[in-house]
């Protein structure tokens, strides 16, 4: 299994509801990945997990908080969300800090909140 | 500050012409740069990192320090080349996290 697999693909909220994205690889990849990509503009880091640690959190609001409970799982738990909110949430891996691979992404899931 | 500047929202060509979608970087000491291409409704996919120097899809990118450029060029386009590309450049090279900062992206559309 080569791929980076996110799911839903697909999740409409409203602003009060509690909801999570998920994120699942078994390439034995010790470095998660969340990004934010709004429509027309670039991917931007949110969070890095390296060793199912947080590592870098990118002064993202508290209303996302990612979780890492096992090597092969990287959820982003979603709470009391704004319009802006609205994105393509996009996940991806890479093998550890040592090596010299580059991430591979997800397809994302496209949220928006009501 | 450490940033990607793609000059161009959208590159239009003919099949068969050459391309080149400009990407300039700032940053201090030796960049860690990249890549990545998004067709339509696919995952973003690397398509080439500095490091490596080969070929793919008969697309290249040479570092040019001086220029602070990498630009990625092809000289025949296809029309499967349609696609999104993004310049990215690692802003943590020395702590192994590759904090990748993107571009804004260049749509390229190329016409039969």
């Amino acid at each position: 299994d080569t791929e980076v697999t996110q799911t839903p693909k697909h999740l409409v909220m409203g602003m009060t509801n509690k909801k999570s994205l998920k994120c699942e690889q078994h390439m034995g990849h010790r470095a998660m990945y969340w990004y934010k990509q709004k429509a027309k503009k670039p991917p931007e880091l949110m969070f890095v997990y390296s060793y199912e640690k947080l590592s870098i959190n990118e002064s993202v609001p508290s209303r996302f908080s990612p979780e890492c409970p096992n090597s092969s799982l990287l959820n982003l738990h979603l709470h009391a969300l704004q319009p802006e909110d609205s994105a393509l949430y996009l996940c991806a891996s890479r093998p550890d800090r040592v090596s010299n691979q580059p991430q591979h992404f997800g397809d994302g899931t496209r949220l928006s909140i009501l | 500050a450490q940033r990607v500047t793609q000059p161009e929202k959208l590159l239009s060509v003919f099949k068969g012409a050459p391309v080149e979608l400009k990407c300039n970087y700032s940053y201090s000491g030796s960049p860690e740069l990249f890549w990545y291409v998004q067709y339509s409704r696919q995952r973003l996919q690397l398509l080439l990192r500095h490091i490596s120097r080969e070929s793919i899809k008969g697309f290249t990118a040479d570092l040019n320090k001086g220029e602070t450029s990498f630009h990625l060029k092809k000289p025949f386009a296809q029309e499967e080349d349609s696609a999104m590309y993004y310049c990215a450049l690692n802003t943590e090279k020395n702590t192994g996290f590759q904090k990748l900062v993107f571009g804004t992206g260049t749509r390229l559309l190329v016409s039969p």
